[in-house]
């Protein structure tokens, strides 16, 4: 199976600042340097997780733009360019390469 | 606008098994795979397996192999997971989630079910 380990498992920042969480796989989730098949997701407390990312950069339907995407291969980023007091959340990547595995989330305090 | 109502908060004791609804509406049911995840304080998110459910064909990760069951009815646009022989550590919240493009991520997600198992 493949493994997909994020960092820090969690981070207080301040408004206004960047917060950049980490994810990194066991394997390549990129078909031939084109398609990356990893994606990110907000859980709230109560809420089921919310697609934020998808595609490594691609941000779903009316997800905030401070919210971004990048990496390839074995190594992803996801950053909050400015964090808002309702970015605080619990965040997971998602590999789905082969079948599906998530990271063990990453806790955003302000 | 897509959505999955997932059926009430149950509570059961060990060794008996418990079904767990998922109705979708919004989307045509037949057109999207429905997988079904697992989420507890020790383990985290565990991806529990899919369901087509159009042909009804399904797939479940191997440490769920054996004791879990998906079905569908089209008829009410529903799909259903059945855990049998359960256990305190599979106390939890279930979700189904639609997989929003073929081989792609979940953009729809249900509420959650809560799962307690205890004597």
């Amino acid at each position: 199976d493949i493994v997909v380990t994020q960092s820090p498992e969690s981070l207080a920042v301040s408004l206004g600042e960047r917060a950049v969480i980490s994810c990194r796989s066991s394997q390549s989730l990129t078909w031939k340097s084109k398609k990356h098949y990893l994606a990110w997701y907000q859980q709230k407390p109560g809420q089921p997780p919310k697609l934020l990312i998808y595609g490594a950069s691609i941000r779903g339907f009316g997800v905030p733009g401070r919210f971004s995407g990048s990496g390839s291969e074995t190594y992803f980023t996801l950053t909050i360019s400015s964090v808002q007091a309702e970015d605080v959340a619990t965040y997971y990547c998602q590999q789905y390469y082969d079948v599906r595995t998530f990271g063990q989330g990453t806790k955003v305090e302000i | 606008q897509g959505q999955l109502v997932q059926s009430g908060a149950v509570m059961k004791k060990p060794g008996t098994p418990v079904a767990v609804s998922c109705a979708s509406s919004g989307y045509i049911f037949t057109d999207f795979y429905l997988h079904w995840v697992r989420q507890t304080p020790r383990r985290g998110l565990e991806w529990v397996g899919w369901i087509n459910p159009a042909t009804g064909d399904t797939m479940y990760a191997h440490q769920f192999a054996g004791w879990v069951t998906f079905t569908r009815d089209t008829s009410i646009k529903t799909a259903y997971m059945k855990l049998t022989r359960l256990t305190s550590d599979d106390s939890g919240i279930y979700y189904c989630a639609r997989e929003g493009e073929s081989w792609g991520p979940f953009d729809y997600w249900g509420q959650g079910t809560p799962v307690t198992v205890s004597s």
